[in-house]
């Protein structure tokens, strides 16, 4: 089975703050992804990865940058948290290579005050 | 950029009731996803369905791309089943998916 875990299901920060969210698959996707999800918005692509130090924006990356160092791993930074960055924020991964099915992590609920 | 509706918005069912799930998307796609997102906010896999049909237990999905609309049916409700359903599609001409806002099912005892 595949396995995305993110750091943090919980998360409390200041405005202002620099905060990493951390996520990782055990799997060996080529693909990892971040979105953010909203009361009545639906999941929003912020950052996607097709490998190892590409990062594509999505459609929501203001704010927010992204690092792959390693295949396994896709970190997303926010540089100063601002309040209306409060979300839940949801990483995942999928196979590459014509394969697109995504998994999906536990997701990591921030809140910003 | 391509629009995904869900309906409907909201779902109330007696468990054991049956129920279909619909999402309409505007632009032809490449692939879809149904996923069911539980009341701790993890998404897990339905079916992954660019066309056709398939099912898994009680729960079954058909994607008709030509008329760019897919459907999830779930039947004979349990309470479990509850929580939000999310379709998502990925353009012909694009590398990202897409989400509708979701249908929010509640299966009361």
């Amino acid at each position: 089975d595949v396995k995305v875990t993110q750091s943090s299901r919980y998360l409390v920060k200041r405005t202002g703050e620099k905060v990493f969210l951390e996520c990782v698959q055990d799997m060996d996707h080529e693909n990892m992804f971040w979105y953010r999800q909203d009361p009545g918005l639906g999941l929003r692509l912020i950052y996607f990865s097709y490998d190892v130090k590409m990062k594509e924006k999505g459609d929501i990356p203001e704010g927010y940058s992204v690092s792959r160092e390693k295949k396994e791993r896709f970190s997303l930074i926010l540089e100063s948290a601002s309040t209306n960055q409060t979300s839940m924020y949801l990483c995942a991964s999928s196979l590459g290579g014509g394969v697109h099915e995504q998994y999906f992590g536990p997701g990591t609920r921030l809140t910003v005050t | 950029g391509i629009q995904v509706e869900q309906s409907p918005p909201d779902l109330i069912l007696q468990e054991g009731a049956n129920s279909t799930l619909r999402c309409n998307f505007s632009d032809s796609v490449n692939n879809l996803q149904w996923f069911h997102q539980n009341p701790w906010g993890q998404l897990i896999n339905l079916f992954y369905i660019p066309s056709g049909t398939k099912q898994n237990g009680r729960l079954s999905a058909t994607t008709v791309a030509t008329e760019r609309y897919s459907l999830l049916y779930i039947s004979s409700s349990q309470t479990t089943d509850s929580g939000v359903y999310f379709c998502a599609v990925e353009p012909g001409t694009g590398n990202q998916f897409y989400f509708g806002t979701g249908t929010s099912l509640t299966v009361i005892p």
